[in-house]
């Protein structure tokens, strides 16, 4: 079983300002690194998956990267804004059976 | 429009009433989940089905039950509610590319 853990829990950040986080998991059986996006009220929404080693993805202001030899996964957002403010779950899957592993998240609040 | 279709939204139970989430998916995926979500605790894995005719335990199934009717659809079923219970229910489907969620049932047990 994999144990994934995102950092920080939650993050406060000044509209406009470019901020980061952290999704660890176990760097043996990997399969893939999938990003999500929830909203409040919402369901998740998937930003990204990443299955090689150096892989980085990019979608508008929100980029990330994957070091699968050290088990960890950036998550960026350029320029926040207002509407970025969600829970951000990243999701490992190993080669055993392919499904998901959730991270408990990082809550994202944009202060205007 | 393509996507997991889940239903009720909303639902009140008295403690020992029973009750079924319904859940299907238009995307022709295999995989088949329902997670309930408490605050601070994330999306928990109650039962999954791999596929049409397969299910198995996730990480928190004591007192559900599931049925996966066919390739679309697959319900949850609370035999006797407890408040325990009190929880938003996500389904989702899947395939290699990832999950596509349901709008969620949130359930209160009272």
């Amino acid at each position: 079983i994999l144990n994934v853990e995102q950092s920080p829990q939650s993050l406060h950040v000044q509209e406009g300002d470019s901020t980061n986080f952290t999704c660890s998991f176990p760097s043996s059986n990997f399969y893939a690194l999938h990003w999500y996006r929830w909203e409040t009220a919402k369901s998740p929404e998937a930003l990204f998956v990443m299955t090689l080693n150096g892989d980085e993805k990019k979608k508008g202001r929100i980029s990330a990267t994957l070091n699968t030899k050290e088990g960890y996964s950036y998550l960026y957002i350029k320029g926040s804004q207002p509407e970025d403010s969600a829970t951000y779950l990243c999701a490992p899957s190993p080669w055993s059976n392919y499904q998901l592993i959730w991270g408990a998240g990082t809550k994202l609040i944009i202060k205007p | 429009n393509a996507g997991v279709t889940q239903t009720p939204k909303f639902q009140v139970l008295k403690t020992g009433q029973s009750m079924t989430l319904q859940c299907a998916q238009d995307m022709n995926h295999n995989s088949m989940y329902w997670y309930r979500q408490d605050p601070g605790m994330g999306l928990r894995l109650i039962y999954y089905s791999a596929s049409e005719g397969t299910t198995d335990k996730g990480e928190v199934p004591n007192g559900y039950n599931v049925s996966r009717l066919n390739k679309r659809e697959f319900s949850l079923r609370l035999e006797s509610a407890a408040p325990s219970q009190t929880s938003v229910y996500f389904c989702a489907s899947s395939d290699t590319y990832g999950y596509t969620f349901g709008s969620g049932t949130r359930l209160t047990v009272v």
